[in-house]
């Protein structure tokens, strides 16, 4: 069974610009998760998506930062204008279910922003 | 709100020696989920076990083992005979029963010498 898929692995840009990045869930699991990881930290979740409907968005900064999972399946993640602090991994998780236990991670984007 | 609480930062041993890496967290809920999720290099997380907080039985599997105590709010995961693939930062993380969040402790990093 292939796992969660991200790309890119890595991107470096410069403050202000705008970056977007891409998730493939596992096929079949309707629950999809981005979270933020700070270097020295631990995840933090961003948003996390039932299907094609947002659950829950309180962690993200709605004024910078938008996601979308139009069809239910992959999504994407951008930020628009970017800021120095916004540099940390953005790792995308999914499980067959929202109370389901175990969320399964992809390998994670490392954004630098210079 | 949950809290997860890992103190130590980071552990050097050299292989063949037990590791155990502490925990502690803060809920108000009476029943929840704990878990532990490896970090190697390549930069996904990897879930290791899980541990309901109704069942405070201890349990080995392979080389991993963990200590719940709901007593001390405490849970201790420990690596016996420590080999250098286990290299990486461990999280422990905990989620209410009916909720999804999964918060994280900010790791320990474990470094493992050949």
């Amino acid at each position: 069974e292939a796992g969660v898929a991200q790309s890119p692995r890595y991107k470096i840009i410069e403050k202000r610009q705008s970056v977007a990045f891409w998730c493939n869930p596992i096929s079949g699991h309707a629950t999809l998760y981005w979270y933020q990881q700070i270097l020295g930290q631990g995840p933090k979740l961003l948003i996390q998506f039932q299907n094609n409907g947002v659950v829950d968005d309180s962690q993200l900064p709605k004024d910078r930062f938008s996601a979308e999972r139009l069809k239910g399946v992959d999504s994407t993640l951008k930020i628009q204008p970017a800021k120095l602090e916004d540099s940390a991994v953005y790792l995308c998780a999914s499980t067959p279910g929202s109370t389901y236990n175990e969320q399964f991670f992809g390998p994670g984007t490392r954004l630098t922003v210079l | 709100a949950q809290k997860v609480t890992q103190a130590q930062t980071e552990i050097s041993v050299v292989e063949k020696e037990d590791v155990t890496l502490d925990c502690v967290y803060e809920t108000r809920d009476t029943t929840y989920y704990l878990f532990w999720y490896k970090q190697p290099p390549s930069g996904e997380l990897v879930f290791l076990i899980r541990r309901n907080s109704f069942d405070e039985q201890n349990e080995i599997s392979g080389r991993y083992s963990w200590n719940f105590q709901k007593s001390t709010s405490s849970f201790n995961f420990t690596i016996t005979a420590s080999q250098v693939v286990d290299s990486a930062v461990y999280f422990c993380a905990l989620r209410p029963l009916n909720d999804y969040k999964l918060s994280f402790g900010a790791g320990t990093t474990v470094t493992v010498r050949a």
